[in-house]
This record gives C-alpha cells, structure tokens and sequence, in this order.
C-alpha cells in the first residue's frame, strides 16, 4: 500500500526559507523509475508543478521557481524534503508530494499517490 | 514555457455525456493525464496516456488526445462527478497542469 504523508510549519514569515517534508511508504525511491514531485495549489486556483527527484537522484524544478527550490531525498528514511527560499504571501498555498513513475523521460503515467497536503501560510 | 489550456467551468445534464478539453501547442505529440480533484481533497488520477483509466476508475471516464487537444468525456455523468478536473502533460523536463475545469452537474 503506497502512502505519502507531508510534514511542515503551516506558517511561515515573509522571506524566511519553508522546509517541507515527504514521508513515503509502500515504494522505494532507490527502485529504478520511482520518483516523487512537489506539486501546490493556492487556495482556490489551480495545481502547480514544482519539482521532481528520481530514484537516480536526478532533479528537476518549475521553470519560474528554480531559483528558488531545492529538491532532495534520503533513501534510507523514505523521505524526500524540498526547500524553498525567500517565502512571500504569494507562496500562500497546500503543499502536495505525490509519486510518479518515469523512465528517461515522462511515460505518461501521471501521479498516481498522492498526500493530503499540508497548508502553509506566509505572513508577517 | 509550456501551456495547457482549460475551459473554467463546464455544465452537464445527470445521465449526459460530459466534455472537457485541454488545449496545448502540439498536445497529441504528448502524454496527457487527467485528475478529478473534489472539495477538501487530494488530487485523483483519473486517465493516463491520454486514454487509460487507472484500477477502480470507473469505464465512465474517458479520454482522447490528438492534434493540439486532448478531451476527457464522462458518460452517464453522476452527481458525485461533480469536481475539478485538472490535465497534465510533459515538457522539456518540466510537468505542467491546466489551468482547471469545475464540472457542474446539475
């Protein structure tokens, strides 16, 4: 049984640095083609992509938001935590992780688990 | 940056067939997924590979993709369809989501 579980503060001051985590059971991100992404959703607006990490510990991250994530996971924890810089109250949203299977590039096979989100509020 | 492109909002009968498209630059070239999200809830994945429905997703739920648009078709639309529907695709290392659709079955 796959399960995601997202962990973090669920507020936030402006420019201070959000750490989240993803707590994942029933795979293993050292298992060729398991991946795990970050995916937000403001409130009342629609998904957003943010980042992805393989089983190869290859990375990758929203074209807009790149310089500001960093994507990383820690095989042996089943977690994957994902960080993101300089928080303004435009980054006001619930934080998914969600897996995915991909190969050398996307299979189509879509998110297929995903957490319950966590809400993170940034304000002053 | 790649775009997809959803109607905001969408009506349907109980017991008709509803449409949704998704509209991109060259989007039959592409995979497109498909997720029903309802209020309070995670996002579920309802089509892959442009036409494949994941287990216990009921045969109801269909998609389609070809030229630059790519259309999720409920048939027999029930209340609990009701929901947001998002699609997905693939681009230059990068997965975008549509802007969204509200399926209003009334």
């Amino acid at each position: 049984q796959v399960t995601l579980r997202e962990s973090g503060p669920a507020l936030v001051k402006p420019t201070q640095t959000l750490t989240l985590t993803c707590t994942f059971s029933g795979f293993s991100l050292s298992t060729s083609t398991m991946s795990v992404s970050w995916i937000r959703q403001p409130p009342g607006r629609a998904l957003e992509w943010l980042a992805l990490i393989d089983w190869g510990d290859h990375t990758y991250y929203s074209t807009s938001l790149k310089t500001r994530l960093t994507i990383s996971k820690d095989t042996s924890k089943n977690q994957v935590v994902l960080t993101m810089t300089n928080m303004d109250p435009v980054d006001t949203a619930t934080y998914y992780c969600a897996r995915i299977v991909v190969g050398a590039t996307d299979l189509g096979l879509g998110f297929d688990y995903w957490g319950q989100g966590t809400l993170v509020t940034v304000s002053s | 940056s790649y775009e997809l492109t959803q109607p905001p909002s969408v009506s349907v009968s109980p017991g008709q067939t509803a449409s949704i498209t998704c509209s991109g630059d060259k989007l039959g070239d592409k995979y497109v997924c498909w997720y029903q999200q309802k209020p309070g809830q995670s996002p579920v994945l309802v089509i892959y590979q442009d036409s494949q429905r994941p287990s216990g997703i009921p045969e109801r739920f269909s998609g389609s993709n070809s030229g630059n648009t790519a259309t999720l078709t409920i048939s027999g639309t029930q209340a609990m369809d009701e929901a947001d529907y998002y699609c997905q695709a693939w681009d230059s290392s990068t997965w975008v989501f549509g802007g969204g659709t509200k399926l209003t079955v009334l």
